[in-house]
């Protein structure tokens, strides 16, 4: 039981292809982001999945970007006709908060490389 | 809008010397402030956060954190150093607590033996 897991851990494609990343929160957490890391920077907000509400999709780059929950368990980020500037760490982490402030739980990340 | 500020990518301290790692922080509103530590090839592990109360935040694996509401910063801080806390460390601040974060670049520490 463990943490957030995702998966692949590493995809390399060619530029203009079609990803699929995939995200398995903690169970019974109810919150869900996703976050981009480029080398050597901070991380970049993406898309917040908070219950059944509507998501915050306030972080996504570009239209070519798009992400699904099914209802509080899994999550995918796809990624269409990819670009070189896509290639990143995309981090999936979730968090317990119907009640106070509860630190957000981390996966390992999947490894984005576009050739 | 929410930042913040880690003004040093590098920070290098011999191992059993306490260690800072400097954050500051600019939020409309009562921060919600939390630091968080990257492994190699690793998600980031969460170390400790401020909600309120005391200005002194202990955390995970001996690290600490200092709250200056006048200085609108959140050092860390560790009163003596390993060489496995080698790392990548972040700052981050949320204006609500449960809202997507708002990262800093990241310090990476090097702690030498």
């Amino acid at each position: 039981g463990a943490g957030v897991s995702q998966s692949p851990s590493n995809k390399v494609t060619e530029k203009g292809k079609d990803v699929e990343l995939r995200c398995d929160p903690i169970s019974g957490h109810t919150a869900l982001y996703w976050y981009r890391q480029r080398l050597g920077q901070g991380l970049e907000f993406l898309i917040y999945f908070q219950g059944n509400s509507a998501p915050d999709k306030s972080g996504l780059p570009s239209d070519r970007f798009s992400a699904e929950r099914t209802g509080e368990s899994v999550s995918t980020l796809t990624i269409q006709r990819t670009q070189q500037e896509d290639s990143a760490v995309y981090l999936c982490a979730s968090s317990f908060s119907p009640r106070g402030v509860q630190p957000q739980h981390f996966g390992d990340g999947t490894r984005l490389s576009i050739l | 809008a929410q930042s913040v500020a880690q003004p040093e990518d590098q920070v290098n301290v011999a191992e059993g010397n306490p260690l800072t790692v400097k954050c500051t922080y600019s939020v409309s509103g009562n921060p919600y402030l939390f630091w968080y530590v990257q492994y190699p090839n690793r998600g980031l592990q969460f170390l400790l956060k401020y909600i309120t109360g005391d200005n002194l935040v202990k955390g995970s694996y001996g690290f600490e954190a200092e709250f200056n509401k006048s200085q609108t910063s959140f050092h860390l801080k560790k009163p003596s150093a390993l060489v496995s806390d080698s790392a990548l460390y972040f700052c981050a601040v949320s204006p609500t607590g449960n809202t997507p974060l708002v990262f800093g670049k990241g310090t990476r520490l090097s702690v030498i033996a």
